[in-house]
């Protein structure tokens, strides 16, 4: 299985709505990130976790809050968003290529995104 | 600074012509990947190539690597409608799990 899924496809959400994105992947994979990724731009990485240990974290407004309950699935909580938070949310995954807890990442294989409209 | 800054931004072709992508990144990299992305869709790894290679194909792909002019090309050979998308190259950043994409090349190949 080479699939990263995500749901919701798409999420319409008011500024005092709380809700949740959420990514799965069953490749084995250790490391696992979310990006934002706005129209007609690169995809911008927001976070990083790597063997379920948050590693990187792109100084994100903590009205985003990842959460990585096991090595096959990642959450993003999402609370008080703004308009200008609206953009596709993509996941993807990565093996290390050291065992252990770094190592340069090679390929990474991508969800399908998530489009966030805040209204 | 932001790595990997691609061009053209766009490029519209004849279905059946070469489209060729050019990136250029800034700080030293042990390697470099080339992504697709499809309108709205997420990005798919289409070819890696490490920093002591020079060039690398892969079915209608080439990808070439000048690490002392720090640039890389993406090379489509007879493009075809199904070939219309956005794409990036991206850098990772040495010992980390942080990759830098470029801006990206929309690619229109029309029918």
């Amino acid at each position: 299985d080479t699939e990263v899924t995500q749901t919701p496809k798409h999420l319409v959400m008011g500024m005092t709505n709380k809700k949740s994105l959420k990514c799965e992947q069953h490749m084995g994979h250790r490391a696992m990130y979310w990006y934002k990724q706005k129209a007609k731009k690169p995809p911008e990485l927001m976070f990083v976790y790597s063997y379920e240990k948050l590693s990187i974290n792109e100084s994100v407004p903590s009205r985003f809050s990842p959460e990585c309950p096991n090595s096959s699935l990642l959450n993003l909580h999402l609370h008080a968003l703004q308009p200008e938070d609206s953009a596709l949310y993509l996941c993807a995954s990565s093996q290390p290529r050291l065992a252990g807890r770094g190592g340069n990442t090679d390929t990474q294989y991508f969800g399908p995104g998530t489009r966030l409209t805040v209204l | 600074s932001q790595q990997g800054e691609e061009d053209p931004q766009a490029l519209s072709i004849q279905e059946g012509e070469n489209a060729t992508m050019n990136c250029s990144y800034k700080t030293s990299i042990n390697n470099l990947q080339w992504y697709r992305q499809n309108s709205g869709r997420g990005l798919v790894h289409l070819i890696l190539i490490r920093s002591n290679e020079r060039e690398k194909h892969s079915g209608r792909l080439r990808v070439t690597l000048d690490t002392s002019k720090k640039s890389s090309s993406l090379l489509i050979t007879a493009s075809r409608a199904a070939d219309t998308a956005s794409y990036f190259c991206a850098t990772p950043y040495t010992g980390g799990f942080k990759t830098i994409f470029g801006a990206g090349t929309r690619l229109f190949v029309k029918a």
